[in-house]
């Protein structure tokens, strides 16, 4: 059984083109996260949705938009992408620690984005 | 530099032997977790210290955590050629931020 899965897991487009990235978890987690992993494989986190609600924005440009249509589901759209967005972008999903801090976190496979 | 600098970057053993990798943060934390990504996939979590312990063992991983040094180890015992991967410390603050902030990681290889 999957636990966090992503589509597509490879994406190769052009510079201008907008293209999204699906997320989906199983584990009945009510907060989702999107991660970039750059080239020397430093991962970011990008955003956090909390049952549907934007917990965390990092300094990410306004061209990268998440939506979370419910808890099971946190999708990632990208606007005029750019050479500088190739990297590998990863979903990954938790359970909400009221108290702050963070529980375990799991990792779906990864989309390797390749802007030409 | 950032939080969570793990140290060495790279470390090749011989299998069998023991790998320790050590993982430093700059601010106060909630808790330290250790990952692994092997590689082409997404990342797997291993083990979760909270920032009142000291010590905690996992099968053959054995961390350590030292909120003093502001720094981890993470051991791992009898290493295999399946432990072959990039090993990732992260940590997270207990001020209400509740993303994870990882280090650079350390890619370890254990030779058969």
């Amino acid at each position: 059984d999957t636990a966090v899965s992503q589509t597509p897991k490879y994406l190769v487009t052009q510079m201008g083109n907008d293209k999204s990235i699906k997320c989906e978890q199983n584990l009945g987690h009510d907060t989702m996260y999107w991660y970039k992993q750059d080239s020397k494989k430093f991962l970011k986190i990008m955003f956090s949705y909390n049952n549907k609600e934007l917990i965390i924005n990092e300094t990410v440009p306004n061209r990268f938009s998440p939506k979370s249509p419910d808890k099971a589901h946190l999708n990632l759209h990208i606007n005029s992408l750019e050479l500088g967005d190739s990297a590998v972008y990863f979903c990954a999903s938790s359970r909400f620690l009221t108290s702050g801090g963070a529980y375990e976190q799991y990792f779906g496979p990864g989309t390797r984005l390749t802007v030409t | 530099s950032q939080q969570g600098e793990e140290d060495p970057q790279a470390l090749s053993i011989q299998e069998g032997e023991n790998a320790t990798m050590n993982c430093s943060y700059k601010t106060s934390i909630n808790n330290l977790q250790w990952y692994r990504q092997n590689s082409g996939r997404g990342l797997v979590h291993l083990i979760l210290i909270r920032s009142n312990e000291r010590e905690k063992h996992s099968g053959r991983l054995r961390v350590t955590l030292d909120t003093s040094k502001k720094s981890s180890s993470l051991l791992i015992t009898a290493s295999r050629a399946a432990d072959t991967a990039s090993y990732f410390c992260a940590t997270s603050r207990g001020t209400g931020r509740r993303a994870l902030t990882f280090g650079s990681g350390t890619r370890l290889q254990v030779q058969p």
